[in-house]
């Protein structure tokens, strides 16, 4: 079955970074996008970006740019997100969602991890 | 920016019909998703490509897109149905947009 693993809580001062991992199993990694979206308290969802884990190559949303990052290592089948020049306003759940195929933006995120809450607090 | 606008709650009695409603400009032509999500859990998907159900979502929940109005239907709602729903779509010049969110409460 397909599931996707994220790593443990993290607490981080504010201007300090954030590496987030998710690692799915169930399914060919390289074959599918893979994606993150947070949830700050009581928020609704609010998409980062993705990653083509074949390619390394990745896309992010306008908000984001130019303070995430998402990497991947194939070789454990496992996928990154870092976000640095952290606010207290980043505090939130981050997870990573499966996409679909290279083929199609349409598809939906059909798999998700359990989430990682990320505290940023001076 | 496209804008995806969902009540902010809808009650249902149990074994009534809830209707959740996630309005964008010309939403019709969008392929829309639906998310399932109860406290402290992650989302999951109960509604793809506008009508379409998962393997082991219920036929109790039913999608329907046209116009500037994509829908979510609950029928024969239980209090295991008490979430927050959330309408996703792709859009070209705004990547991946997420509804504001809909709070189901089962009275």
């Amino acid at each position: 079955q397909v599931q996707l693993v994220q790593s443990g809580a993290e607490v981080k001062k504010p201007g300090a970074s954030v590496k987030v991992s998710c690692k799915p199993s169930g399914y060919t990694f390289t074959v599918y996008f893979l994606h993150w979206v947070r949830q700050a308290p009581g928020q609704g969802l609010e998409w980062m970006g993705r990653i083509n884990p074949n390619t390394g190559g990745a896309n992010y949303a306008q908000t984001f740019q130019g303070r995430v990052t998402m990497t991947r290592d194939t070789s454990i089948n496992t996928a990154y997100m870092e976000l640095s020049s952290l606010r207290s306003d980043d505090t939130a759940v981050y997870y990573c969602a499966k996409g679909g195929t290279f083929s199609s933006n349409w598809d939906a995120f059909d798999f998700w991890g359990q989430g990682t809450m990320v505290t940023v607090s001076s | 920016s496209y804008v995806l606008t969902q009540p902010p709650s809808v009650s249902v009695a149990p074994g009534k019909t809830a209707t959740i409603t996630c309005g964008g400009n010309n939403i019709g032509i969008k392929a829309v998703h639906w998310y399932q999500q109860k406290p402290g859990q992650a989302p999951v998907l109960v509604i793809y490509y506008d009508t379409d159900r998962p393997s082991g979502i219920p036929d109790r929940f039913s999608g329907s897109n046209s116009g500037n109005t994509a829908t979510l239907t609950i029928s024969r709602v239980e209090a295991g149905d008490e979430a927050d729903y959330y309408c996703q779509v792709w859009d070209v010049s705004n990547d991946y947009v997420f509804g504001t969110g809909t709070k189901v409460t089962v009275l």
